[in-house]
This record gives C-alpha cells, sequence and structure tokens, in this order.
C-alpha cells in the first residue's frame, strides 16, 4: 500500500516563499502529485513529478527525489488566494492504480 | 468543454435512508474514481471504475456501499441505509487515463 505525510498547518506571510514536505512510503511508485483545494471547493491539480528534481509552474515548482522518498511544493510570492489546503499524492504499480493522498497542509498567508 | 459535474451538491438524509450520488466525468474521459472527504482530512480512494467495468474497489466499505459506471448515463455511488458516519464529502474525479485527475465539486452528504 501507499502511505504519505505532510505537516498538517503552515503559516506564511504574503510575498514570502514557503515550502510544503511529503514523504512518502509505496510499494511500487508511478509519481508524485500535488493538489490544491480551497475551503469549501474541489482539488484541483498543480503539478506533476515522475522524475528526480524540480518542475516550475508560475509561482509553484515541485521537487522529487526518489531516492529519499521526498517531495515538496514550492510556492514563491505569496498571495493571500494562495491560503488552502495542499495535498501530495502518488500512484502505485502504474497508470491504472488510484491516486492516494495524505492528510494535506493547511496552509494560511497573512498579512 | 464542461468540467466533472456531480448532482446533487448537497444531499440531506435520515438514517436508514439510500443515498445516490451522481457524477458525470468530463467529455472523453472513460476513468472514474470516487473519493470521501471528513472535515479537516485528506481524500480516502473510495472505488475506480471504468464503463461497466470495476477496476478497484479496495477503499470501498464491504456493506451498504455499491458503485457503478454504466455504458450509458453517469457513474452512481450509492449507499443503502446510511448512518451518521457517512456523512462526507463525496468527489468524484475523472481521467483519459493519463495522471492527471479532474474533480468534481463534489456532494455533501448529512445524515440526520
Amino acid at each position: 500500500g501507499q502511505s504519505l505525510e505532510q505537516p498538517s498547518e503552515v503559516t506564511a506571510v504574503e510575498g514570502a516563499i514557503v515550502q510544503i514536505n511529503c514523504t512518502y512510503q509505496t510499494s511500487g511508485f508511478y509519481g508524485l502529485s500535488w493538489y490544491q483545494q480551497h475551503d469549501g471547493g474541489a482539488p484541483t491539480f498543480l503539478s506533476y513529478n515522475a522524475l528526480d528534481g524540480l518542475e516550475e509552474t508560475g509561482r509553484f515548482s515541485s521537487f522529487l527525489s526518489r531516492s529519499d522518498s521526498y517531495g515538496y511544493l514550492l510556492l514563491q510570492e505569496l498571495q493571500m488566494k494562495d491560503s488552502a489546503s495542499y495535498f501530495c499524492a502518488v500512484r502505485g504499480f502504474s497508470g491504472n492504480t488510484p491516486l492516494v493522498f495524505g492528510k494535506g497542509t493547511r496552509l494560511s498567508v497573512i498579512a | 468543454n464542461a468540467g466533472v459535474m456531480q448532482n446533487p451538491r448537497h444531499l440531506v438524509r435520515r438514517r436508514g435512508q439510500e443515498a445516490r450520488l451522481r457524477c458525470s466525468p468530463m467529455k472523453g474521459h472513460s476513468h472514474v474514481y470516487w473519493y470521501r472527504q471528513l472535515p479537516e482530512e485528506g481524500l480516502k480512494f473510495m472505488v475506480y471504475l471504468q464503463k461497466e467495468n470495476i477496476i478497484d474497489e479496495s477503499g470501498m466499505p464491504k456493506e451498504r456501499f455499491s458503485a457503478e459506471f454504466p455504458k450509458e448515463g453517469p457513474s452512481i455511488l450509492r449507499i443503502q441505509q446510511v448512518v451518521r458516519g457517512d456523512s462526507a464529502a463525496y468527489f468524484c474525479a475523472s481521467s483519459s487515463g493519463q495522471l492527471t485527475l479532474y474533480f468534481g465539486p463534489g456532494t455533501r452528504l448529512t445524515v440526520l
């Protein structure tokens, strides 16, 4: 099976940079994904890493180290609208296995 | 291109009643996933379906819960004889077989 660990809460100041870490255990690995969910909303896809290294998409970047079973989501130039929950997720052996989510990190951006 | 649609958005049931949750995937998507989310918690996988087939139901409770994705029409998650512990947000997601999931707005089920 799969399990993921991420901090439950993070608070950061508007304009700053924040890093949300995720460690995982899985019997097979088919990539690490990140999703964002605002209160009362649906999860939306942010990024996906299949290989080691950094993927950048605008203000958001995601990093993966397969040897360490570790990844992180980096949010730069934080805005108030970034206040949300962020979930890391992994698949097992193949793309046909379901996505398993961590419990989420609640990010609060303060002025 | 319409996104994933779920209805109803809110559903109230009394204990012992049945709840039917519907999900229409994005156009062109034949893979449907159901997840349950309790307040302040993550998304827990329930079932993965492709057209007319259940691929993985390892997250489904053994009793009272069932899911289908018929050849025509939406995917249905059915909960029989609901109990208060079934109160949660139920999200449906679809994909084309690629790795990204697209989530619907969810159905908030409240059991009185």
